[in-house]
């Protein structure tokens, strides 16, 4: 089976912008998770989504959003970036939801903001 | 609420042991535990779920303390493949079947 995958690996944008990555699940997997990670604060949960619906949501501001379709993929928003909006972020899909079962990690996306 | 490891950085020389500890200050539901090597994506290695059901690789040991809110991974007889940042990932009663990571430990291994 293909693995999680993620679109684009590195990406980099400057302050006021806005940016799409894109996950595609591994086949059969339901959730989709998204994490932001940074050196100084480790994995931090932006939000699950499940058959199509979003089902948790982390902390953060209403500029990250994110969907999921109708053949799992996913993808995650960011409206008008922040310099602290620079990290790696990662998703991670399972067959259900993320509480209850393994996650398979996708490569990430390195997103810069200048 | 984020689970708290300890410790927050570990050496050991090949064939050593370590225990990687996580806690929690809610009551959890289950208990995940991943890997990461420097430059890669975090590895799923267990899940330990209220109740005692285990779900993992055969070579990883975890425990489970529901009572104390506690979870604890056991690396014996540690391989330098073993090096990497360990998290814990705890769900909680109230987070709504939500993954929280812990901020991980370190764990190097010297041949």
């Amino acid at each position: 089976k293909a693995g999680v995958t993620q679109t684009p690996r590195y990406l980099i944008k400057t302050r006021g912008q806005q940016v799409t990555l894109s996950c595609s699940p591994i086949s059969g997997h339901r959730s989709v998770s998204w994490y932001q990670q940074t050196p100084g604060q480790g994995l931090q949960f932006l939000f699950e989504y499940f058959s199509e619906t979003q089902r948790n949501k982390g902390n953060f501001p209403g500029r990250f959003s994110g969907r999921q379709f109708s053949n799992s993929r996913s993808e995650m928003n960011v409206s008008t970036l922040e310099l602290g909006d620079s990290a790696l972020y990662l998703c991670a899909s399972s067959l259900g939801l993320a509480g209850g079962n393994a996650q398979f990690f996708g490569p990430g996306t390195r997103l810069t903001v200048l | 609420q984020q689970p708290v490891q300890s410790p927050q950085a570990v050496i050991l020389r090949e064939g050593e042991d370590a225990v990687i500890n996580c806690s929690s200050s809610k009551a959890l539901y289950s208990v995940h535990w991943y890997r990461q090597k420097h430059g890669e994506a975090p590895v799923f290695l267990m899940i330990l779920l209220k109740g005692g059901e285990q779900k993992g690789h055969e070579k990883i040991s975890a425990s489970f303390n529901e009572k104390k809110q506690q979870s604890s991974l056991y690396l014996t007889a540690s391989q330098l493949s073993y090096s990497g940042t360990y998290f814990c990932g705890t769900e909680t009663g109230d987070s709504s079947y939500k993954l929280i990571f812990g901020s991980g430990t370190r764990l190097l291994v010297r041949p």
